[in-house]
């Protein structure tokens, strides 16, 4: 079992729908969540941090954790094209080791 | 968000040749850096760890006298290509953090090309 899953996608919206983004992690003492957003070629940029249960939201997008189903999730809203891209989910345990999820590929549908 | 920078983001090397690249944190003092590498359409693949002021810590199967890493302050790390074959040819990317659980911050990330 990977310590962090992510479902590999592709994930397909049309322009305007929500898209709902799903990561799993194995270790309990994880302490930091992350998502990045990585466009072909570049490098992963970060968009959302979370640290305690619930959800927290950032304009378009809302984080969502439950540490007791060691579930974190990414909502985005009123989808565009330009979110096309790869999302990844980071993990980060007490004692600072952080890993990724292979990512979940996104594409918007104009 | 804090600002990494990575040089060169593009570089051409012969075969045999050494290549340096170049991580730095711009804004923040960044007690770990993190190497990574990536091929075309996979997932990021962490090379190696470092802290300032010590010894990388290397992913199993990555060679540490290929690739050289070395972590002298707390603004820059660099990591070093020795004796390059094309098989090496990837992006390489780095990552940076102030604190044990925040945020890692990324480079621009280097594209290596080995002829």
């Amino acid at each position: 079992q990977k310590e962090v899953e992510q479902n590999s996608g592709p994930l397909s919206v049309p322009e305007g729908a929500i898209a709902s983004l799903n990561c799993t992690y194995s270790d309990r003492v994880s302490q930091s969540f992350f998502w990045y957003r990585q466009y072909s070629g570049k490098s992963p940029e970060l968009i959302m941090s979370i640290y305690s249960n619930g959800d927290k939201e950032d304009g378009r997008f809302t984080a969502q954790l439950n540490k007791a189903s060691q579930y974190v999730s990414l909502l985005i809203r009123d989808s565009q094209p330009s979110d096309s891209a790869t999302y990844l989910c980071a993990v980060v345990t007490n004692a600072g080791k952080s890993t990724f999820g292979d990512g979940t590929t996104l594409t918007v549908k104009p | 968000g804090a600002v990494v920078s990575q040089h060169p983001s593009r570089v051409i090397c012969k075969s045999g040749t050494s290549v340096k690249i170049e991580c730095r944190s711009l804004d923040f003092q960044a007690t770990t850096m993190f190497w990574y590498r990536q091929f075309p359409k996979k997932s990021l693949m962490l090379m190696a760890t470092s802290n300032e002021g010590s010894k990388a810590t290397y992913e199993q199967g990555v060679e540490k006298d290929k690739f050289l890493i070395n972590h002298a302050s707390l603004t820059l790390s660099t990591l070093t290509v020795t004796s390059a074959h094309p098989e090496d040819s990837s992006f390489y990317i780095c990552s940076a953090r102030e604190r044990p659980i925040t945020e890692a911050f990324f480079g621009q990330g280097t594209r290596l090309t080995v002829v």
